[in-house]
């Protein structure tokens, strides 16, 4: 592994499923992110972490989930997929909060 | 409320010289990020600006005025493979970053 990680690149779920996005880094990161990106629209905080065991909400928190077990891993969870869940999701990691992000490839999520 | 506004698209020639503008205002300030993301990629960094005046780095230098709330990106001798979205993104007051919709660059032989 050399950087970021993402897992599925691209997913297609029903209504109502739940669903886990993964995100690993090998870079001994201390704080990871997750983002939305719509068409027309900046990219969206929805979690973060700034150190393992510890998370925050961004922007745009509600229906998403996220924890932090261990340095490397920062996986996202939607416990309800609903069709506005339907984006482009990254993952970023920095070495602190205030250093430049590094992305992951992304995961493109149609909910239907 | 926190805003990034910069241009939605902007056209530019091979081998000229581009500036694509930023404008801010946020809550708190702790720098100014560019990013380029090619179409179907992910971000990656160009530059970083904490104080006011210039970084230049190779083609690419980027401008700050924090009194103006204002930065711009500098690209010259552009290449075709310079075809990409450019973001603009701060770091507020609780040290997340705040993302302009990004400028479209289309680049014409």
């Amino acid at each position: 592994i050399a950087g970021i990680t993402q897992a599925p690149t691209s997913q297609i779920l029903a209504a109502g499923r739940r669903m886990t996005l993964r995100c690993t880094q090998d870079m001994r990161h201390n704080a990871m992110y997750w983002y939305r990106q719509d068409l027309g629209l900046g990219l969206r905080l929805i979690h973060y972490s700034n150190t393992a065991g510890t998370t925050g909400k961004g922007e745009v928190p509600d229906g998403y989930s996220v924890s932090r077990a261990n340095t490397d891993d920062f996986p996202l969870t939607l416990a309800s997929a609903v069709p506005s869940q339907t984006s482009v999701y990254f993952c970023a990691s920095s070495e602190a909060s205030v250093g430049e992000q590094f992305f992951g490839p992304g995961t493109r999520l149609t909910v239907l | 409320g926190q805003n990034i506004d910069q241009p939605t698209e902007m056209t530019a020639t091979e081998g000229a010289i581009v500036q694509i503008n930023c404008t801010y205002q946020t809550s708190g300030f702790n720098g100014l990020f560019w990013y380029q993301q090619h179409a179907g990629e992910a971000p990656t960094f160009l530059s970083y600006n904490v104080l006011d005046g210039l970084e230049e780095k190779g083609r690419f230098s980027s401008f700050l005025s924090r009194s103006k709330g204002y930065s711009y990106l500098l690209l010259k001798e552009l290449q075709m493979k310079d075809s990409a979205s450019y973001l603009c993104a701060v770091l507020d007051s609780n040290y997340q970053l705040i993302w302009g919709a990004g400028t479209k660059l289309i680049i014409k032989p």
